[in-house]
């Protein structure tokens, strides 16, 4: 286990409304990942860092922006929530060489 | 471009039989990896195999195995003597490149599986 704490676990937030997630590490691992899970579309990459300060973006970024300025966290804020990022958004990290991804439990968003 | 193609929304299998859950690939890269994660009902995202595309022998992790068919471009998983803590969502993922490119998963639609008592 990466040992990967996802902040909060739920949220339900109005629509216009800025959000940001959390994602804390403990492993010191160099990448790390958010994707969104929504049904019949598997997981989708939001953003991924690959170091403090350096991120790139991913398949569905567009309303998500990020920021890593240590290690061990990583944020991710949705600037103006709309009914349309209502999803489960998991925050991941990756080790070395070939090793599978770690997740964390995910979080819940709802918007209304 | 990649994708990962899960062409069963659901499945059941009876519980002790074995189960293959069907994965295709596209990729133009001819470095690149295949896993298959597990998502209980509670929600974790459990690893549960890997392959490599170099990889000559299909990866096998207890009652788990990759068959790896490169040509046809599949990776299908097998879950052999099903249990009933089997039933869950599985996905199909894969990464283009090494480590150094990012490390990036792209994931397939998702199986729901249920077995049956």
């Amino acid at each position: 286990d990466a040992g990967i704490t996802q902040s909060p676990r739920h949220k339900v937030t109005e629509t216009g409304t800025p959000v940001t997630l959390r994602c804390h590490q403990t492993e010191n691992h160099r990448y790390m990942y958010w994707y969104r899970q929504d049904p019949g579309h598997g997981l989708r990459l939001i953003h991924y860092s690959y170091g403090v300060k350096d991120t790139d973006k991913g398949e569905v970024s567009d309303g998500y922006s990020v920021s890593r300025s240590k290690t061990e966290d990583f944020l991710l804020t949705l600037e103006s929530a709309t009914s349309s990022q209502t999803s489960v958004y998991f925050c991941a990290t990756l080790g070395q060489g070939n090793s599978p991804l770690h997740f964390g439990n995910g979080t819940r968003l709802t918007v209304t | 471009a990649q994708k990962i193609t899960q062409t069963q929304p659901g499945m059941f299998v009876q519980e002790k039989e074995a189960v293959t859950l069907d994965c295709t690939y596209d990729t133009s890269d001819q470095s690149y990896g295949l896993f298959w994660y597990k998502q209980p009902s509670s929600g974790e995202m459990i690893f549960l195999i890997y392959q490599g595309s170099y990889d000559e022998q299909n990866a096998t992790e207890g009652r788990y195995s990759l068959n790896f068919q490169k040509a046809r471009k599949s990776a299908n998983l097998v879950i052999s003597a099903s249990q009933l803590g089997d039933s869950a969502m599985y996905f199909c993922a894969m990464r283009e490149g090494d480590y150094n490119q990012g490390g990036k998963l792209i994931f397939g639609q998702g199986t729901e599986l249920s077995v049956k008592p």
